[in-house]
């Protein structure tokens, strides 16, 4: 399967929104209700920010939000701080015991 | 808290096989979890490899198939990649990590730190 589309780069000025896409199929995205969204910081392993959607771990910032329309996925961060810079991967259940990743997407605060 | 740490070789050389192996320590392997190895190749994107039920099932990204095996040793609640026939696109940061929703992967949580595999003669 193809990796999930996403825009390689976003950015805003602190307390701004940035939202970014997450496109994919109605074999991937658009087929299940199992989207995820994580935060990868320089040389540190990947955090789990939204899962299932729009659900938010414990511990991760009210600020960060997820939804889903048709095959297309967004996280959006709200209130943009500095530490919010970094880069984000969307991840699908795409059917058949098969998961996909995003192209990943680099946000910088302005 | 549970926590994943892989470890192996971080140099094989080309048609080699890639063994890289997973510890689970504050928990053990067990429940309707997948464990699940992802890399990253320098500058790139994640890509999913596969994953491994406390049963034994495996399951694989079809990228990889035909090279891949993921293995489970529930005694030292370990998990184990091997990965044959490397080429130096093979060259990567494997991660080890715990997905919940069973098959769905629906939240790939926690990581292991990665280990850095460089596939050079």
């Amino acid at each position: 399967q193809s990796a999930l589309t996403q825009p390689p780069s976003a950015s805003g000025s602190p307390g701004q929104s940035v939202t970014i896409s997450c496109t994919g199929t109605s074999s991937d995205v658009g087929g299940y209700n199992y989207v995820s969204w994580y935060q990868q910081h320089p040389g540190k392993a990947p955090k789990v920010m939204i899962y299932e959607v729009s659900k938010r771990p414990s511990g991760v910032p009210d600020r960060f939000s997820g939804s889903k329309s048709g095959n297309t996925a967004s996280l959006t961060v709200s209130g943009l701080q500095a530490e919010d810079e970094a880069d984000y991967y969307c991840s699908s259940y795409a059917g058949s015991n098969n998961w996909v990743f995003g192209t990943g997407t680099k946000v910088s605060v302005l | 808290q549970l926590q994943l740490q892989e470890s192996g070789s971080g140099l094989v050389k080309p048609s080699q096989t890639l063994s890289l192996t997973c510890t689970v320590s504050g928990g053990s392997i067990s429940g309707s979890y997948s464990w699940s190895w992802i890399r990253q190749s320098p500058g790139k994107g994640l890509e999913w490899i596969g994953y491994i039920y406390d049963t034994g099932s495996a399951y694989y990204s079809p990228f990889f198939r035909s090279r891949v095996t993921i293995s489970l040793d529930r005694s030292k609640d370990q998990f184990s990649l091997k990965l044959s026939s490397v080429t130096a696109a093979d060259t990567a940061v494997y991660y080890c990590a715990r997905a919940s929703g069973y098959y769905t992967g629906s939240r790939i949580d926690p990581w292991g730190q990665g280990i850095l595999v460089i596939v050079s003669s």
